[in-house]
């Protein structure tokens, strides 16, 4: 199985911060890397397709970049909303895995 | 919108059967998936099945235990789990992946709680 690494399991920041995210996949995975955004309570939300396509709907302070291994997602000037946990998953080969999640706190 | 049903506390050893309806959007041409997690841990991917539903897969995890099948004139998805395990506790997702078959995730349900404790 490809495993997906997320660095940071919590990473604290303040309101306007950029922020940066890294996951790292076990074995090139292309560019079929997909971030999700999770709340409590509430479905995760897609955010980044193909690496760096921007889902529909998402605000264009997210962005993402990477291809084989190394994948970064950039929140440009956060915000209160944006307070949650981001994973990455990788599509490239069965089974689909998901990295263990970063939690972005208020500072 | 996908609405999940049919979660609830089992014994373990016991039977649950997951459903999941899709309104707003042509269901048919999706692949769907099963996605589960515990609360606070990651997410793990479950079980997932193309449109026409001759292509299924199973994560190693529930494999020869669940079975995920669909209903496209009733715009449905269903998993039936055997054998649970207290591992199996999590909160399950029905989430819709795309029409050419690639398996990243752009509608959830709000899930539904499986609780497999004696």
């Amino acid at each position: 199985d490809i495993q997906m690494t997320q660095s940071l399991s919590t990473l604290s920041a303040s309101v306007g911060d950029r922020v940066t995210i890294t996951c790292r996949a076990s074995q090139t995975i292309n560019n079929w890397l997909a971030w999700y955004q999770a709340k409590p309570g509430k479905a995760p939300n897609l955010l980044i397709y193909k690496a760096s396509s921007l889902n529909v709907g998402v605000p264009s302070r997210f962005s993402a970049s990477g291809y084989g291994t190394e994948f970064t997602l950039t929140i440009d000037s956060l915000q209160p909303e944006d307070f949650a946990t981001y994973y990455c998953q990788q599509y490239n080969r069965f089974p689909w895995t998901f990295g263990q999640g970063t939690r972005v706190e208020i500072k | 919108r996908l609405v999940e049903s049919g979660g609830g506390l089992v014994k373990p050893g016991g039977s649950l059967r997951l459903s999941c309806a899709a309104s707003g959007f042509n269901f048919s041409p999706y692949t769907m998936n099963w996605v589960r997690q515990v609360p606070g841990r990651s997410l793990e991917w479950v079980a997932g099945i193309i449109s026409s539903s001759s292509h299924i897969f199973y994560a190693d995890s529930v494999k020869g235990r669940f079975t995920i099948s669909r209903d496209n004139a009733r715009q449905s998805l269903s998993l039936q789990m055997t054998s649970l395990r207290a591992d199996d506790t999590s909160v399950y997702y029905c989430a819709r992946g795309t029409e050419d078959n690639l398996f990243f995730f752009d509608l959830w349900g709000q899930g539904t709680q499986v609780t497999v404790s004696s």
